[in-house]
């Protein structure tokens, strides 16, 4: 079962814009879309935005996320230092019946 | 305020087993998809089960498949996850996750435990 395609690592200077990609095939991402999740070392994830590309309850407006064919986005505007973690995509494959992960973006604010 | 709380990791050596629980507090677990995603030291997040609202359907990751078991008891507000024949390879920090569909939202992973380790080690 494929996952997800990120890149391992993105950095970007404060206050800077990051967009973050996930890529995957007409049926996980192209489907229903992804959902993104952000994670600190040693912490569990927390949901950033749903399927439809809502965000979840509490998350900053700095943060959204979007969805073209077979790739979808995550983009963070007015980078702060908190916001250096972890960036995962995840979406449920309806050929395979499998949710799948991206191998996750570790984003480095400078 | 809502809460998921794994247990049942621990040492267990290879070809052995191990059952998990995730209990639910401030809601009811019969309202959602339940998923168990786990993740091994340093490395991503891999999702290895769902299982839909009665816990009639089920659905694993082909790493899994035959070994593992979804199970839940709604009226105990409790998952369960029976791991058969431990690999090397299961060695991870397992979560269990409830899916949120309200509204418009096509779902989401909404709700994470902190985890409980599982370490396979002879």
């Amino acid at each position: 079962q494929a996952g997800l395609t990120q890149p391992p690592s993105v950095s970007k200077g404060l206050r800077q814009t990051a967009t973050l990609t996930c890529t995957g095939t007409r049926n996980n991402v192209g489907d229903h879309g992804p959902i993104w999740l952000q994670q600190y070392q040693g912490h569990p994830p927390k949901l950033l935005s749903y399927r439809n590309n809502n965000r979840s309850s509490g998350i900053s407006e700095r943060f959204s996320a979007s969805r073209s064919g077979n790739t979808a986005s995550l983009t963070i505007t007015g980078l702060q230092p908190e916001d250096e973690a972890d960036y995962y995509c995840s979406a449920w494959d309806s050929s395979l019946s499998v949710w799948v992960f991206g191998g996750g973006t570790k984003l480095t604010v400078l | 305020e809502l809460h998921l709380v794994e247990s049942g990791g621990g040492l267990v050596q290879p070809g052995g087993s191990l059952r998990l629980s995730c209990a639910a507090s401030g809601f009811a677990l019969s309202g959602f998809e339940m998923h168990w995603v786990r993740q091994a030291p340093g490395k991503g997040l891999e999702w290895i089960c769902y299982s839909s609202y009665s816990g009639s359907t089920v659905y694993y990751a082909d790493s899994v498949k035959g070994r593992f078991t979804f199970s839940r008891d709604n009226a105990k507000n409790s998952l369960y996850l029976q791991m058969n024949s431990l690999r090397a390879d299961d060695m991870a920090l397992y979560y269990c996750t409830r899916e949120d569909k309200g509204g418009n939202t096509n779902g989401g992973f909404d709700i994470w435990g902190q985890g409980t380790m599982v370490t396979v080690s002879s």
